[in-house]
């Protein structure tokens, strides 16, 4: 777990803004993800990327996007076009592709609207 | 797409008795089911796993038990600490598909003294 790396802890955003939240990992894991928590939602996929260049949309991908130049970052962008966006964001990683190996999650970031 | 309902969504109990969380996932292609315990503000961890090819697995005082037919899988807690107050998730997914965890909605767990 203590592998996987997210910052900022905290952020605010301001309305009309688009902020980038920060995922690292030194696991040397193939593939990764980013979840959205919300109070009583559980954890929503948003994107994940299994290999790098290569992404696809999860469940709630409208307003986000996400790029994967390498195979230790899997930075996530909340875009203005995200009309809800206060929430907690975590970013998680696996070793193999084509496996069912444990997913570990990053500590998280708490993102604010203000 | 998988849908995975999660009861109940808070359950208090006291320490010493035993905690059942019960979850139902809906595509019968789901092979992989984790579970996971998020502290307040903290990330979830992992606490026990189990694949279809097996019915039931324990750690210690974690069991999870798996019944593929009806899709029901639950998480049986004994010996409860106040140490085991949490939030519990339980998940599904198809491993080769990019092992996309579709999550519960969670249970909180209180283990009162």
């Amino acid at each position: 777990d203590g592998g996987i790396t997210q910052s900022p802890k905290y952020l605010f955003r301001k309305e009309g803004q688009n902020v980038t939240l920060s995922c690292e990992q030194n696991l040397n894991h193939d593939a990764m993800y980013w979840y959205r928590q919300d109070p009583g939602q559980g954890l929503r996929l948003i994107y994940y990327s299994q290999i790098v260049n290569d992404f696809q949309k999860g469940d709630i991908a409208e307003g986000y996007s996400v790029s994967r130049e390498k195979k230790e970052s899997f930075p996530l962008t909340v875009t203005s076009a995200q009309k809800n966006p206060t929430a907690f964001y975590l970013c998680a990683s696996r070793l193999r592709r084509n496996s069912g190996n444990t997913i570990y999650f990053g500590e998280g970031s708490w993102l604010t609207v203000v | 797409g998988e849908n995975v309902e999660q009861h109940p969504s808070t359950l208090s109990v006291q320490e010493g008795d035993s905690a059942v969380i019960k979850c139902t996932y809906s595509d019968s292609a789901s092979n992989y089911f984790p579970w996971y315990k998020q502290e307040l503000g903290k990330r979830p961890q992992l606490i026990i796993d189990i694949r279809s090819n097996v019915g039931e697995k324990k750690d210690q005082r974690i069991a999870v038990t798996l019944n593929k037919t009806a899709k029901h899988f639950s998480l049986h807690i004994t010996e409860t600490q106040p140490e085991d107050s949490a939030v519990y998730f339980c998940a599904a997914t198809v491993t080769g598909g990019g092992n996309k965890l579709t999550f519960g909605t969670g249970t909180q767990l209180k283990v009162e003294l």
